[in-house]
């Protein structure tokens, strides 16, 4: 399995509060995506990051913002939380290798709720 | 990315061959079939992806049509653990930060 570690697992929160979900991966690779997932929606890409510090949007990104300061981590904010953001949040990576990107692999989620 | 159809559910008696089928009939000339499966409360799992019938590996083997307008995955000995929404998706490989589009995918269920 590709080493993804993503944190916490598992967080409940108030709205207007800010909240950050950490991906950490150990295979260098040089791409990382967020995305979330809602019934009826599938998995949507918020943003994604291309390397140290460059990062941009993806289909969902309003209410959410990235920052990515070493190769390994790749944070994602939620300034001021609302209901609508209640989902599964998936990390992933991909590697760019013999001239080709890879596929990407996935985290096991966190589960947050927003009350 | 091509648009694919997949059926919503299959069942299938552990130890026997699981083939998921995929409808991708305006796949063009450089796109692939990627395969991956999510199993309840985990990560997408990322399977195997090919062009032609040229790939394989240890979890299962794609079988891709002639004309490329459709593919089958196939499980060749399902085993309880490969219970899960199985996903096939038609994309470019060369594409970076692109988000992998997930259809509704086909619900396995391996039982004893």
């Amino acid at each position: 399995d590709a080493g993804i570690t993503q944190s916490p697992r598992h967080k409940v929160t108030e709205t207007g509060t800010p909240v950050t979900l950490r991906c950490h991966q150990t295979e260098n690779h040089r791409y990382m995506y967020w995305y979330r997932q809602d019934p009826g929606h599938g998995l949507r890409l918020i943003h994604y990051s291309y390397g140290v510090k460059d990062t941009d949007k993806g289909e969902v990104s309003d209410g959410y913002s990235v920052s990515r300061s070493k190769t390994e981590d790749f944070l994602l904010t939620l300034e001021s939380a609302t209901s609508s953001q209640t989902s599964v949040y998936f990390c992933a990576i991909s590697a760019f290798r013999d001239r080709e990107h890879q596929p990407q692999h996935f985290g096991d989620g966190t589960r947050l709720s927003i009350l | 990315d091509a648009k694919t159809t997949q059926p919503p559910s299959m069942d299938c008696a552990e130890g026997r061959a699981a083939n998921l089928p995929c409808n991708h009939s305006t796949i063009s000339g450089n796109e692939y079939v990627y395969w991956y499966r999510q199993i309840h409360s985990q990560g997408p799992q990322y399977i195997i992806h090919g062009l032609k019938n040229n790939e394989t590996n240890e979890m299962a083997s794609p079988i891709i049509t002639e004309d490329r307008k459709s593919s089958t995955l196939i499980l060749p000995h399902a085993t309880l653990r490969d219970t899960a929404v199985y996903y096939c998706i038609v994309r470019v490989v060369h594409q970076a930060g692109t988000a992998l589009i997930f259809g509704k995918g086909t619900t396995l269920s391996v039982s004893s």
